[in-house]
């Protein structure tokens, strides 16, 4: 079965702190996606990966940076975590050319990060 | 900008009727679209895609239909459970560009025993 894991369901962290959300899908998919979900904008495209040290900034990318070392896995960091970054985090993938026959991703579970 | 939209926050339906939830769009580039389901504390969920090339793709008791000069698509479920209640999000992408997934902000569908 299809598997996308996010490392933490919950977490909470201080304003300033550095803060890294890791995910992991065992389907050997080129692609990974960030998406973070906030309530009133629906999904919206933090970063995304196509290939091993690739990276493509999406629509939100500002405070944070991701990390694809291996193709199996893809980071997202928030260097100085602040308030307005309380969200849920969502990763995703898809297979090879993204333009497959259904352009399904595969999400994980979310993270859900509150930043005091 | 949001590009692609879903103006109904929220719907509730009573069981058995048939559920519509709509979604527009205004990039003309889009040529393949999709519908997820999420549950609270999970992860969204791929339900149906519909490309371009038709205007209707029905998959048990999910149809979307979709009108391109409108730029308008929809999404029935006939008959509704309870167990669809969720949150629906519309998404939409342009094959030939972007690696890249638009998404709306979602409509959330309570079904009423």
């Amino acid at each position: 079965d299809v598997k996308v894991t996010q490392s933490s369901r919950y977490l909470v962290k201080r304003t300033g702190e550095k803060v890294f959300l890791e995910c992991v899908q065992d389907m050997d998919h080129e692609n990974m996606f960030w998406y973070r979900q906030d309530p009133g904008l629906g999904l919206r495209l933090i970063y995304f990966s196509y290939d091993v040290k690739m990276k493509e900034k999406g629509d939100i990318p500002e405070g944070y940076s991701v990390s694809r070392e291996k193709k199996e896995r893809f980071s997202l960091i928030l260097e100085s975590a602040s308030t307005n970054q309380t969200s849920m985090y969502l990763c995703a993938s898809s297979g090879a050319g993204y333009r497959d026959d259904t352009g399904e991703l595969f999400f994980g579970e979310g993270s859900r990060l509150t930043v005091l | 900008d949001q590009q692609v939209k879903q103006n109904s926050p929220s719907l509730s339906v009573q069981e058995g009727r048939i559920s519509i939830l709509n979604c527009d769009y205004t990039n003309s580039m889009f040529d393949y679209f999709l519908w997820y389901k999420k549950y609270p504390a999970e992860g969204p969920t791929f339900l149906i895609s519909i490309s371009s090339i038709k205007d209707k793709n029905e998959d048990g008791r999910f149809t979307v239909f979709l009108n391109k000069s409108a730029k308008h698509l929809s999404l029935h479920i006939v008959p509704s459970q309870p167990g669809d209640s969720a949150v629906y999000f519309c998404a939409a992408s342009a094959r030939t560009g972007a690696n890249n997934l638009f998404f709306g902000t979602g409509t959330r569908l309570t079904v009423i025993p």
